[in-house]
């Protein structure tokens, strides 16, 4: 019974390389959301997704930043020409159906740009 | 936009203590929800709160809704180590968008 599998756990990128961070909801969950963390902080929203679609992206930089949920296959959050400012944790969270209140998390990437 | 201001930030505890916290927003929410995160894993929810003046208890958690609808407490008795963790307060800004304070950081010390 797999809960929300996310990896890697760390990765560690230079300024300018690129980042992908995967995710693959519980089995059932057609809806994605992506959380952001900085130390001391709370989660703050940055995408939700649904399989093939992008519902909300409203949290989530216009620029570098990109979410995909394909048919197949787990969520995957690019970051393109990381900087030092991207460093955080990045969660994914999950859920079967549109009411979010529900959302099981996985434990999340923390990104380190140096 | 819409702010979950949670206190305190941080506690320190005996084992055995009862530990009390909150959240405050300014403006209404019509669902509250407790989240806990232990260290490098993501949150866990809690409790789920959805109506005005709601007490909702888990195990040694009680969490209310307040009746202004712009606050919420939670409470744990008798706390134990494994209690140790961040405590974050969300509620849904639209229905994408869930907020989160910035957490009660909880240590207990056995």
């Amino acid at each position: 019974n797999a809960g929300v599998m996310q990896n890697p756990r760390h990765l560690v990128r230079r300024r300018g390389q690129e980042a992908r961070l995967r995710c693959s909801p519980m089995k059932g969950h057609s809806h994605v959301y992506w959380y952001r963390q900085l130390p001391e902080e709370g989660l703050k929203f940055m995408v939700y997704l649904q399989k093939e679609n992008i519902i909300d992206e409203s949290g989530m930089p216009k620029e570098r930043f990109s979410a995909e949920f394909p048919k197949e296959g787990p969520s995957i959050l690019r970051i393109q020409q990381v900087v030092r400012g991207d460093s955080a944790a990045y969660f994914c969270a999950s859920t079967n159906n549109r009411n979010n209140e529900k959302l099981f998390f996985g434990s999340g990437t923390q990104l380190s740009v140096l | 936009g819409q702010q979950l201001n949670q206190s305190p930030q941080s506690m320190f505890i005996q084992e055995g203590e009862d530990v009390s916290m909150n959240c405050t927003s300014s403006s209404i929410f019509n669902t509250w929800l407790w989240y806990k995160q232990d260290p490098g894993e993501g949150p866990v929810l809690l409790i789920a709160l959805y109506k005005a003046g709601e007490l909702t208890s888990n195990g040694r958690l009680t969490a209310q809704f307040g009746i202004t609808r712009k606050d919420s407490f939670l409470n744990i008795s008798a706390s134990i180590p494994s209690d140790v963790g961040i405590y974050f307060c969300a509620g849904p800004y639209n229905n994408n968008d869930m907020r989160f304070g910035a957490g009660t950081r909880l240590t207990v010390k056995p």
